[in-house]
């Protein structure tokens, strides 16, 4: 089955940076890669995703890359805000035909004002 | 669109006892719903998969005696968690596919406390 292995566990950058999350993915047969962001005690929230016919994608300030050759997608956020501190998980389908989804460890992200 | 609700949204039991929880899809059909269970600062498990009117489909190590997932329609799927023990306390987390495309719409969570 599909494993997925996302760094780093923990990122913590200043307002206003650029953050980048990194996943690999182990199934060449994944076909779409999801980000969730998930604030404390509450549901995980779609941020952002990528189908394997696309190499990137972008909606306002944050893109997700896919390299599908080398199996790995990240997860860039561009002008940091101390709002955008949450969990981030990134995911993978593997090659289920019912969207299975496999998640990565997470990302604590925390944007210090 | 695409909101999933998830009752009750917290429970607390003793020991032995049977918890039913609902996930439903408020405003589209769902041909599939997963059920993940997540522990403290850790990532989404998945415990098995629901599709309408068939049986559920466990993941490696989850007792499907233990943890009984009826889909009974394409807006509902229960959990139930079954001679519950401390062990089981978690927060129990649902989410929905519909019937076009791989998003999946996750319910709020129901956090379960066994005592």
């Amino acid at each position: 089955g599909e494993n997925v292995e996302q760094h780093p566990s923990t990122l913590s950058v200043q307002e206003g940076d650029s953050a980048v999350i990194k996943c690999t993915y182990s199934d060449s047969a994944s076909n779409y890669f999801p980000w969730y962001k998930q604030e404390l005690g509450k549901r995980p929230q779609l941020i952002i995703d990528i189908r394997s016919n696309v190499g990137e994608k972008k909606d306002q300030r944050i893109a997700v890359t896919l390299n599908k050759t080398a199996k790995h997608f990240s997860l860039h956020i561009t002008e940091t805000q101390p709002e955008d501190s949450a969990v981030y998980f990134c995911a993978g389908t593997g090659g289920t035909s019912y969207g299975k989804l496999t998640f990565g460890q997470g990302t604590i992200l925390t944007v210090h004002p | 669109g695409a909101v999933v609700s998830q009752h009750p949204s917290w429970v607390i039991c003793k020991s032995g006892t049977s918890v039913k929880i609902e996930c439903r899809s408020l405003d589209f059909q769902a041909t599939t719903m997963f059920w993940y269970r997540q522990f403290p600062k850790q990532s989404l498990m998945l415990m098995a998969t629901s599709n309408e009117g068939s049986k559920a489909t466990y993941e490696q190590g989850v007792e499907k005696d233990k943890f009984l997932i009826n889909h009974a329609s394409l807006t509902l799927s229960t959990l139930t968690v079954t001679s519950a023990h401390p062990e089981d306390s978690s927060f129990y987390i649902c989410s929905a596919r519909g019937l076009e495309g791989d998003t999946q719409y996750f319910g709020p969570g129901t956090r379960l406390t066994v005592l």
